[in-house]
């Protein structure tokens, strides 16, 4: 079975950049089936969904972010990656990663979650 | 965007009872709706995939429908681990989005 896990910085400083890893194991990132994902959930809010990254490199990003959001995947150790540039306290949320099903259109695996804290 | 509104916000609601709540989007995204359930300090886990396709192991007391733009998640016979939040999330068009999610409580 699949698992997924975030890790970085619980801080970040304002206009710094927020940078998140997720290893993924019991199944490879290459497989072919699976978009991997990155969402963002502000305390007490919904679910926002950042952007999402295909094996091959191909990627979809929320236009709301996307001036400042990179996602990239590594292969080689089997994990992808979120960068989030010029952040300010908006951007202080519980982030995720989580495996997209391309034969379900869902989120069907999911990290724990990570905290990330904006501020000086 | 599609927005994707959820009604009601919370519910209270006993062990056995039927709970039945709606997810509406802003336009049309035929079925491609899931359902999630997150308890606190949790990830969401997906239940319901293209709007009334249960997930491998999730219980058959929840049930998905609808099309379109509305869409309804029914949990038959409410049991102690179901009290949660519920969201539903468009996967139709980019970027995907969520509804605000809707409280499921004693």
């Amino acid at each position: 079975q699949v698992q997924l896990q975030e890790s970085g910085p619980g801080l970040v400083k304002p206009s710094q950049t927020l940078s998140l890893t997720c290893s993924v194991s019991g199944g490879s990132i290459s497989s072919g089936f699976y978009f991997w994902s990155w969402m963002r959930q502000p305390a007490g809010k919904r679910l926002e969904w950042i952007g999402r990254i295909f094996s091959s490199g191909d990627t979809n990003y929320n236009p709301s972010l996307k001036s400042r959001v990179t996602i990239s995947v590594d292969t080689s150790n089997n994990q992808f990656s979120l960068r989030l540039n010029s952040v300010t306290a908006a951007d202080t949320a519980v982030y995720y990663c989580a495996r997209e099903s391309v034969a379900v259109a869902a989120l069907d695996s999911w990290g724990q979650g990570t905290l990330v804290t904006v501020s000086s | 965007d599609i927005q994707m509104a959820q009604s009601p916000s919370s519910v209270s609601a006993s062990i056995g009872d039927r709970v039945t709540i709606t997810c509406r989007a802003s336009q049309g995204i035929s079925s491609w709706l899931a359902w999630y359930q997150q308890k606190p300090g949790k990830a969401p886990k997906l239940l319901i995939f293209h709007a009334s396709n249960l997930q491998s192991g999730v219980p058959s007391r929840f049930s998905g429908s609808g099309s379109g733009t509305d869409f309804t998640l029914t949990i038959s016979s409410l049991q102690p681990e179901d009290f949660a939040t519920y969201y539903c999330q468009q996967s139709n068009t980019f970027p995907f989005t969520f509804g605000p999610g809707t409280k499921v409580d004693l």
